[in-house]
């Protein structure tokens, strides 16, 4: 069971250039969600899908877009990555009760 | 605004020592509360969901209480081994989005 899977692992970027965090998922949740977790910090929500066609912000979707095209892929786009994205980026999935996140994508602006 | 705080934000203990951790939220319109771990470098792995009409949940040695009316949830551990030691993360679902607090680092000495 693959569940919830992300790409890359790991990235460096440099300061403008752009990138897709790709989020993929085999449990037919309707729910995805993107967060962002910095050093010592809880997660913090970007955005969020109810389902395909449909998104919406969360508490931090500055400098992010989303696309949700199909059930199983939830892509966070970074245009014009800037220092303060350096993070750590989960995807989660849910099918309105467990949720299960993917591995991780540490991403480091230079 | 809906915030999920968590305390201690680290707890060291003796192998062997039951122990609390506390997770409290600022708006009791809950849909469920879900207890997380997270090893350094690593994913969430889902631990115990509380649907909002439940009391607690029991996996094993931990066992997770949810009390709607006082905005609070706690996580117990008992008879802690070195093994336990990671960071807890709880989570709260509002409607559509899954907000987590800033978690608590445990560390069990052996």
């Amino acid at each position: 069971n693959a569940g919830v899977t992300q790409t890359p692992k790991f990235r460096i970027l440099k300061i403008g250039q752009s990138m897709t965090l790709q989020c993929t998922q085999d449990m037919n949740h309707n729910y995805m969600y993107w967060y962002r977790q910095d050093p010592g910090m809880g997660l913090k929500l970007i955005y969020y899908s109810v389902g395909a066609g449909i998104t919406d912000k969360g508490e931090v979707p500055n400098g992010y877009n989303v696309s949700r095209s199909t059930t199983e892929d939830f892509p966070l786009r970074l245009e014009l990555a800037a220092p303060s994205q350096t993070s750590v980026y989960f995807c989660a999935s849910s099918g309105r009760t467990e949720a299960f996140f993917g591995q991780g994508t540490r991403l480091t602006v230079v | 605004k809906q915030e999920v705080t968590q305390i201690p934000a680290a707890l060291s203990v003796p192998e062997g020592e039951n122990l609390v951790l506390n997770c409290s939220f600022t708006d009791s319109a809950i849909y469920n509360l879900q207890w997380f771990r997270q090893d350094p470098g690593k994913g969430l792995t889902s631990l115990l969901l509380i649907q909002s009409s439940q009391r607690e949940q029991t996996s094993g040695r931990l066992n997770a209480s949810l009390d709607k009316s006082s905005g609070r949830s706690t996580l117990y551990i008992a008879a802690s081994q070195p093994g336990d030691s990671a960071t807890y993360l709880c989570a709260v679902q509002y409607g559509n989005k899954l907000v987590f607090g800033a978690g608590t680092i445990l560390r069990v000495k052996s």
